[in-house]
């Protein structure tokens, strides 16, 4: 039982452009939600969150954007750089002031070609 | 330390054998975690210790699996009589409080391998 998914395991752009990676989730108790970037042998790293009350936030060159009534959550890279090429996962949480469990999706392969 | 540290980084068992994985968080941070990710798959949680609470044990696969962590300091991960399906990395974060608004740190891992 999936409850985070990200449906597409690779995805490839270039340089300047803009990088969408896609998240849908299942379940609705979720209310904050994150995303993290993974080079491979080291561990993933913070990237940027959202919680449920908010529809968009913003970090530099990094949005995420989330549509509670379609349970999907999208992270924008504008301008993709080929230091962005990494694993992406999208990952969701039972109340923020909860444990602090989170439900990871499978990850996105971003490749940003020079 | 600045940041969480594992170890080994790597270990390559034999089917059957006993591995411990050791994790050290951050100084202060009072929420540690332990996720696997198999091959090809997402981080899977495993467990969540808080303090001097008793820990959420809900995502250890089986009784094989058992992990302790002593006080707000190190953690060790114990697989007894390992499979080849436990071959993962296992992932250990560390977190200043419970609750995914604080974040977490994560260490490099320890890539288990079985055979």
């Amino acid at each position: 039982d999936q409850q985070v998914k990200q449906n597409s395991p690779s995805l490839s752009v270039q340089e300047g452009r803009i990088s969408i990676l896609n998240c849908d989730y299942t379940n609705s108790m979720f209310d904050y939600f994150l995303w993290y970037k993974k080079y491979p042998a080291e561990g993933p790293t913070f990237l940027i969150s959202i919680s449920s009350i908010k529809d968009k936030n913003e970090d530099g060159r990094f949005t995420v954007f989330l549509n509670k009534s379609a349970k999907h959550l999208s992270l924008h890279i504008v301008p993709s750089q080929p230091g962005d090429s990494a694993v992406y996962f999208c990952a969701a949480s039972y109340g923020s002031s909860n444990t602090g469990k989170l439900i990871f999706g499978q990850g996105t392969t971003l490749q940003v070609k020079p | 330390g600045a940041g969480v540290s594992q170890s080994p980084s790597n270990k390559v068992t034999e089917k059957g054998k006993d591995v411990e994985l050791r994790c050290d968080p951050i100084s202060g941070h009072t929420a540690l975690y332990w996720y696997r990710q198999r091959l090809g798959q997402g981080l899977e949680f495993l467990i969540y210790f808080q303090g001097n609470s008793a820990p959420d044990k809900s995502g250890l696969p089986s009784d094989r699996f058992s992990a302790e962590r002593t006080g707000e300091s190190v953690s060790t991960l114990t697989i007894q009589r390992t499979q080849q399906e436990d071959s993962a990395v296992y992932l250990c974060a560390s977190s200043l409080a419970a609750g995914a608004i604080y974040g977490y740190t994560f260490g490099s891992g320890t890539r288990l391998t079985v055979v």
